[in-house]
Parts: C-alpha cells; structure tokens; sequence
C-alpha cells in the first residue's frame, strides 16, 4: 500500500521555465510534508518543508503548495536550471508521533531541465 | 557533505551471509534512520534510534536487526541475505526524533550473489 505517492516518474523542462513535480498521500494522518532532492551516487539532501497549518511555504526559487482536502502537494521551482536536475522524493509523516518519526517516501519523480 | 558517514561503500557477498552496515550520525544528532532503495523503488523506512534506544520500525525484516551505541553511532545487521536483499542502504540522522530534517549519508550499496 503505496501512501505517498508520485505518479511522474519522471519530468523533462526547459531551462528558466517552471518545474512543478505533483504528490498525492492516502493517510490522513500525515501532517508534515518534505520534499528531498537526490543526485546520483549521493544520498538525498533535504529541500523544503510545509506543516499542515500552512498552504504555501517558499525558500527562493522552491515553493511547496499543500492542499490538504485533495491530499495533494506539489513542488515548484522557478525558474529551473540544469543543476536542478535530480530525483525529488515527497515524504510526509504525522506531526505528532510522539516522539518518534515515521517517514513515508514516494518513489521518486526524475526531473531532467534542458539547457 | 552531509556530515553523516557509512561504510562501507559497496559490499558484495554471497547469499546466506551476513554483513554489518555502519553509520556515524551528524556531530549532535541524537535520531538515526536507516532506510533501503531497492531498484527503482522508493525510500524504505526500516528503523529509528533516539539517543540508543529504538523508536519507530517499519518495514524491517526479522532478518535484518539495529542498535545505536553509547557514542549514537549506529549499525544495521542483514543475515541470511538473500538475492532480493540487494539495495542501496542509507543511514540519516537529525537532532531530534520529531519532523527535524534528516541528514542521509552516501549510502551503501549492498549487492548480493
């Protein structure tokens, strides 16, 4: 049972136009989302969070949009450039575990930004 | 560089084995995850440790067993390996055990014969 899922596997965009990589979840209880990025032979770096309290939270040129009655988040990166090309995993997990974190990755969505 | 270790980088053995896989958390990070990429699949979350004791299990087999030491550097276990066990295994950390971001390390790549 898939709960964090990424139907994109992957994304083609070109240099200076938006990226927007799409995330659907299934558990309701999930109320803290990230979203990492992963280069090749190296383990994934974090990007961006949103809690659920919030819709929108932005860092330069990432946004992450959470529309929590769509179970639906998405990541934005504006404008994309080359080194912007990367596997992006969407996690997400409740907020209040009680002390412990249980983080559920999707498959990953392989963006490529064309020069 | 994350600040986060493993080693070793890659392991080849053979089916039936059993090989240990270390990992040296963040300077001041207490919380280790350990997690498993098999071929084009996702991130599986197999264990958490905070500050020596376990705090989270998902989808560990009863093959594969964690401890964090006293100095919360941590090793992750594998026997009886089998040929599905190979994977890419990564080692995280964060201050916290609580939605801090997590550090991963290289990872280390488990190939089994």
């Amino acid at each position: 049972d898939q709960q964090v899922k990424q139907n994109s596997p992957s994304l083609s965009v070109q240099e200076g136009r938006i990226s927007i990589l799409n995330c659907d979840y299934t558990n309701s209880m999930f109320d803290y989302f990230l979203w990492y990025k992963k280069y090749p032979a190296e383990g994934p770096t974090f990007l961006i969070s949103i809690s659920s309290i919030k819709d929108k939270n932005e860092d330069g040129r990432f946004t992450v949009f959470l529309n929590k009655s769509a179970k639906h988040l998405s990541l934005h990166i504006v404008p994309s450039q080359p080194g912007d090309s990367a596997v992006y995993f969407c996690a997400a997990s409740p907020l209040n575990s009680g002390g412990y974190q249980k983080v559920t990755f999707g498959t990953g969505t392989k963006l490529q930004v064309i020069p | 560089d994350s600040g986060v270790t493993q080693t070793p980088k890659h392991l080849i053995t053979a089916t039936g084995q059993r090989v240990t896989l270390r990992c040296s958390p963040r300077s001041g990070d207490l919380s280790v995850y350990w997690y498993q990429q098999s071929l084009d699949q996702g991130l599986q979350f197999l264990i958490q440790y905070y500050n020596g004791e376990e705090r989270a299990k998902g989808n560990i087999l009863e093959r594969f067993s964690a401890q964090q030491f006293p100095d919360l550097h941590s090793e992750l276990n594998l026997s009886s390996l089998e040929l599905g066990d190979s994977a890419l295994y990564f080692c995280a950390s964060s201050q916290s055990g609580t939605n801090n971001e997590q550090f991963f390390g290289p990872g280390t790549r488990l190939t089994v014969l």
